[in-house]
């Protein structure tokens, strides 16, 4: 069975400090891997995805990055954090372009 | 680009009652419509889910409708129990990207 572990669970971070953010599937070989920000209230909005190791798609501009260093870890990160990075973060993968994704259980980022 | 638009923002029902959410989406190019729910303090879950050739599926309580023709979809629960009560999410799915609805947050009372 395929597993799905974000780490961090929590972390609080000052503004203009660095972040990085870890997502690894287990069990599925070249997964489809998405990157999303949960914001307080619910809206799920797409930050990356990947297909294959080494390539990232940017789906919006957040002062944010992302990178897919082996097939099966999606890794989010930042130089400098800003106050509007805080939220819940959620790694997600998929067997293809065409089904549902499967979510980890998040990291809530609080930046102070 | 896409945009989905979920409504309510939120229900309270009793327990037993059936309940509706209802959503939008702007794109023609989205073919797959997966639907999620999010308990507090668990994992967005998969639920259901619809293709563009599709118009109902049904899956023990919860029934699917898409019209493709309004680009709307519905979702019908029916014998609601509080074990239902969550955040539900619709989506629209077109090849590597995902847009989510804002959410509707069931809550269904004993």
């Amino acid at each position: 069975a395929q597993t799905i572990h974000q780490w961090p669970v929590a972390e609080i971070k000052a503004v203009g400090s660095p972040l990085s953010l870890g997502c690894t599937i287990k069990g599925k070989s070249s997964p489809n891997l998405y990157w999303y920000w949960q914001a307080t209230g619910g809206t799920l909005q797409q930050l990356f995805y990947s297909i294959t190791v080494g390539q990232v798609e940017s789906v919006v501009q957040l002062n944010l990055s992302a990178s897919r260093p082996k097939d099966d870890q999606f890794i989010l990160s930042t130089e400098k954090l800003l106050l509007s990075h805080s939220g819940f973060y959620l790694c997600a993968w998929s067997p293809t372009r065409a089904e549902t994704l499967y979510f980890g259980s998040g990291t809530r980022l609080t930046v102070l | 680009g896409e945009q989905v638009e979920q409504l309510p923002s939120s229900l309270i029902v009793q327990e037993g009652a059936s309940v509706l959410i209802n959503c939008s989406y702007t794109d023609s190019a989205s073919v797959y419509f997966p639907w999620y729910k999010q308990e507090p303090g668990k994992r967005l879950q998969f639920i259901i889910d619809i293709r563009s050739n599709m118009e109902r599926k049904q899956n023990q309580r919860l029934t699917l409708l898409f019209d493709k023709k309004t680009k709307h979809l519905s979702l019908h629960i029916t014998a609601t129990q509080p074990g239902d009560s969550a955040i539900y999410f619709c989506s629209a799915r077109n090849n590597n990207r995902i847009f989510f609805g804002d959410g509707t947050q069931l809550v269904v009372k004993p």
